[in-house]
């Protein structure tokens, strides 16, 4: 089992480029969601979907654009890249299980973005 | 608001010296709390939820224990491969967002 999957693992832009992150599940999880890890910041929730077709915003969304064209996929594209989306970013997953959402997120490895 | 502390920020201890994190939260409507561990480099990995006051987990040399209030990771005789960040999160009743802590570094001593 694969769990979640990011790609690329590392990326450098300069400001103003565009970019998409790529993350994919083999779970089956309605729930996928973007964080950003920043030091003494803790993750904190950019996006997040609840199904295909299905996006929210988190705490953050500011500057990131998500879509959910499949239960597998959750890409989060940044439009025009600034210096403080320098970060790591975590793709997460999790399944609904019948309304209780309880269940523990999983996570990728994640994409270590530098923006310069 | 939704808030998650946790302390101490760092720890260091001598390989066999036992010791506790703790993870005090205010939400409303506690629907679980979950305890991850992650390595340099790497995502958070899922160690515990806990689900409702005085239930207790355990792993190996890690224990968690909930409380109204806060929830304490116990960790028993630890050796230099517990080395890591523990991170703490909350999931609130009627959302769909997980609440994480900043953490706690341990670095275990050999």
């Amino acid at each position: 089992n694969a769990g979640v999957t990011q790609t690329p693992k590392f990326q450098v832009l300069k400001t103003g480029q565009s970019m998409t992150l790529q993350c994919a599940q083999d779970m089956n999880h309605e729930y996928m969601s973007w964080y950003r890890q920043d030091p003494g910041m803790g993750l904190r929730l950019i996006h997040y979907s609840v199904g295909a077709g299905i996006t929210d915003q988190g705490e953050v969304p500011n500057g990131y654009n998500v879509s959910r064209s499949t239960t597998e996929d959750f890409p989060l594209r940044l439009l025009s890249a600034a210096p403080s989306q320098t970060s790591v970013y975590f793709c997460a997953s999790t399944e609904l299980g019948g309304g209780s959402y309880n269940s523990p997120l999983h996570f990728g490895n994640g994409t270590r973005l530098t923006v310069t | 608001e939704d808030q998650v502390t946790q302390s101490p920020e760092a720890l260091r201890l001598q390989e066999g010296e036992s010791s506790s994190l703790n993870c005090s939260y205010t939400v409303s409507g506690l629907r679980g709390l979950f305890w991850y561990r992650q390595d340099p480099g790497k995502g958070p990995e899922f160690l515990f939820t806990l689900y409702s006051a005085g239930e207790e987990k355990e792993k190996e040399r890690l224990k968690a224990t909930l409380t109204k209030k806060e929830s304490f990771l116990h960790i028993t005789a630890p050796k230099p491969e517990d080395s890591a960040t523990y991170l703490c999160a909350v999931n609130r009743a009627g959302t769909y967002k997980y609440i994480f802590g900043t953490g706690t570094r341990l670095k275990v001593l050999a």
